[in-house]
């Protein structure tokens, strides 16, 4: 079975500053799909940004890029700039096709310090 | 925009009620989720549906059911409410094709008392 670990339940960093949320999982599959969502609080949670296991060029949205290491089954999170408002709980998640359910992560709590 | 909506931010029953929460998205998307959140165990899937009339087990489904009989809303039943399910109810959508996201609704913030 597929699992999914977020080794850090708590992160802080300073505005500006960078910080990286750790991701690994277990699967015997050879393709599949990787996504990080953030919940802020009492908001809607949002997709970040998504990795598709084929794909060896690491994905990036604006302040926000991964580090994918597919032989280490490794799927961080590097956020470039921190902002205030990327306070939130992030989950970092996986997901063989779209007609097989998604597995969570236990989420990362990040807070910003201004 | 997606818009996943769900029909109570915050909800409370008692203990052996039946409680309907329902959920509704505007995208016709064919996959639909039911979630619950739990602090450290991030989210955890109840039951899912690809198709109207379709459902498939979660990973916790005992205590719960599912209906779906339109495209547009997938309604999770808790059929004897018990002070274990008092949680945060997520629900969720996608289009049906591979690597698509899900887009989620504000949840439910249910108390069984």
């Amino acid at each position: 079975a597929q699992t999914v670990t977020q080794s850090q339940p708590e992160m802080s960093v300073q505005e500006a500053e960078t910080v990286t949320l750790s991701c690994t999982y277990d699967t015997s599959e050879s393709n599949y799909y990787l996504f990080w969502y953030k919940q802020p609080p009492s908001r809607q949670m949002i997709l970040v940004i998504r990795q598709e296991a084929y794909k060896q060029q690491n994905a990036t949205e604006n302040r926000f890029s991964v580090n994918f290491q597919k032989a280490a089954k490794s799927f961080s999170l590097k956020i470039s700039d921190s902002q205030l408002g990327d306070t939130a709980m992030y989950f970092c998640a996986f997901t063989k096709t779209s007609y097989d359910k998604v597995i969570f992560g236990p989420g990362t709590s990040l807070s910003v310090i201004p | 925009d997606v818009k996943v909506t769900q029909s109570s931010r915050y909800l409370v029953k008692r203990t052996g009620e039946k409680v309907f929460l329902e959920c509704v998205q505007d995208m016709d998307h064919e996959n639909m989720f039911w979630y619950r959140q739990d602090p450290g165990l991030g989210l955890r899937l109840i039951y899912f549906s690809y198709d109207v009339k379709m459902k498939e087990k979660g990973d916790i489904p005992e205590g719960y059911s599912v209906s779906r009989e339109k495209k547009e809303r997938f309604s999770l039943i808790l059929e004897s409410a018990s002070t274990n399910q008092t949680s945060m109810y997520l629900c969720a959508s996608s289009l049906g094709q591979d690597n698509q996201p899900q887009h989620f609704g504000d949840g439910t913030r249910l108390s069984i008392l």
